[in-house]
């Protein structure tokens, strides 16, 4: 099936790093993604990870891909309040994304 | 650059009624899309199109029917709403269809219907 499966709630506390997981479906996509949807709003693009990359890192944030397992992680590092969202993968293939179920991270103070 | 941009914000419509939400953008991209958000469901793909003047079904168009007579406008009709079409729809825009190419999302539109 085309299902991309994430867990649906993380809860950390504000300065720790949070790591949220993700596995697709199809060994083919070429790019996989991470989105961001805060309260009331659209997604947002984060970060993206290219198939023959293993690592990618951006400031806080850090993707691994572990194509032999399909399993895609997003860490950010010392969370912030503001980081409090809904967070989304997605594999891309031709004309559409295949978007995971959403991961909604909660920022302890 | 207004982006992507999407009307109405929110809409109640009772079992039946119908109604049209509308996508525009500015960016001058040739893909457009429509997705369905619920609840533990991630994003559902509705409809897409690569191009003015086309429409092809994504994942879930059953119950409802999509325009793009515009390059820059891409519409959602329902004819018949029911309940389950309570959800909340995104449309989005890339410049092209290829893996690379980011989607860029709308505001979303919340839709009830009782």
């Amino acid at each position: 099936g085309e299902d991309v499966e994430q867990s649906l709630f993380l809860s950390v506390r504000e300065g720790d790093s949070s790591v949220i997981n993700c596995t697709y479906t199809d060994s083919s996509s070429t790019y996989l993604y991470w989105y961001k949807q805060e309260p009331g709003a659209g997604l947002q693009l984060l970060t993206y990870i290219f198939s023959n990359m293993d690592m990618k890192q951006d400031q806080r944030l850090t993707v691994l891909l572990n194509k032999k397992d399909k399993h895609l992680s997003l860490r950010i590092a010392d969370t912030q309040t503001g980081d409090s969202a809904i967070y989304f993968c997605a594999e891309a293939g031709t004309y559409k994304y295949i978007f995971g179920t959403g991961t909604r991270l909660k920022v302890l103070a | 650059n207004a982006g992507v941009t999407q009307t109405p914000k929110f809409r109640v419509l009772k079992t039946g009624q119908s109604m049209t939400l509308l996508c525009a953008q500015d960016m001058n991209h040739e893909y457009m899309y429509w997705y369905r958000q619920d609840p533990g469901m991630g994003l559902r793909l509705i409809h897409y199109s690569v191009g003015e003047g086309t429409t092809a079904k994504g994942e879930v168009p059953d119950g409802y029917n999509v325009s793009r007579l515009k390059k820059q406008n891409f519409l959602l009709g329902l004819e018949s709403a029911a309940p389950s079409q309570t959800s909340v729809y995104f449309c989005a825009s890339s410049y092209g269809s290829r893996a690379e190419y980011e989607q860029y999302f709308g505001p979303g539109t919340r839709l009830t219907v009782t």
